[in-house]
């Protein structure tokens, strides 16, 4: 039982380029998160998926593209790169029923835009 | 909007200090409240949380907070630190049924040892 994988772990960009980051979680669950999260500012939600075939925007969407791709996977476009997407990427993923409500993080993509 | 405050944002603290950790959130129906604790290096995990019952709830590594509806507060509590639990800390509310979590900007915790 894997949790929540993400690939990649680390990525260097030039602006302009784009990539696609990955997630997949093995636990069954049907909500899925994008976070970013910067010094200072906490995490921020990125895209959301409540259920398969769903996807939704966050606090900071912009810049950003969302798939979930089927129910364990849910990935991250960044179409065009910019410096201020560099960053450290957490996937998430969680069940939203009764108490089982928390989400679980995969390891963190770490993103440098130059 | 949901938002939660986390009003300390660096705390250094000796081996063996007790440790209390603020978090207050902005909602006013039904709650529940998450503190996720995120290890250098490492994604994050989940410390404790409180869904009803018992305002006090203990979690894992001899943490425990306690909810105070009329404070709308979740503060983090540890009578002993160790060097070990030198982290950022998070605080987090969700509503019942909704698919968003609010995160606080987290407390960045050095414990010397």
């Amino acid at each position: 039982n894997a949790g929540v994988t993400q690939t990649p772990k680390f990525q260097v960009l030039k602006t302009g380029q784009s990539m696609t980051l990955q997630c997949a979680q093995d636990m069954n669950h049907n909500s899925m998160y994008w976070y970013r999260q910067d010094p200072g500012m906490g995490l921020r939600l990125i895209y959301y998926s409540a259920s398969e075939g769903t996807t939704d925007k966050g606090e900071v969407p912009n810049g950003y593209n969302v798939s979930r791709l089927n129910k364990r996977e849910f990935s991250l476009r960044l179409e065009s790169a910019a410096p201020s997407q560099t960053s450290v990427y957490f996937c998430a993923s969680r069940e939203v029923a009764g108490i089982y409500n928390e989400q679980f993080f995969g390891p963190g993509t770490r993103l440098t835009v130059l | 909007a949901q938002s939660v405050s986390q009003h300390n944002h660096h705390v250094i603290l000796s081996e063996a200090a007790s440790l209390e950790l603020g978090c207050n959130y902005s909602y006013g129906g039904t709650v529940n409240l998450f503190w996720y604790v995120q290890y250098p290096g490492q994604h994050l995990q989940l410390l404790l949380k409180y869904f009803s019952g018992d305002p006090l709830v203990k979690g894992i590594k001899g943490f425990e907070a306690e909810f105070i509806k009329s404070k709308f507060s979740f503060n983090l509590r540890k009578p002993s630190v160790q060097w070990s639990d030198t982290a950022e800390y998070f605080c987090a509310v969700t509503t019942s049924g909704t698919y968003k979590y609010i995160f606080g900007t987290g407390t960045r915790l050095k414990v010397l040892a």
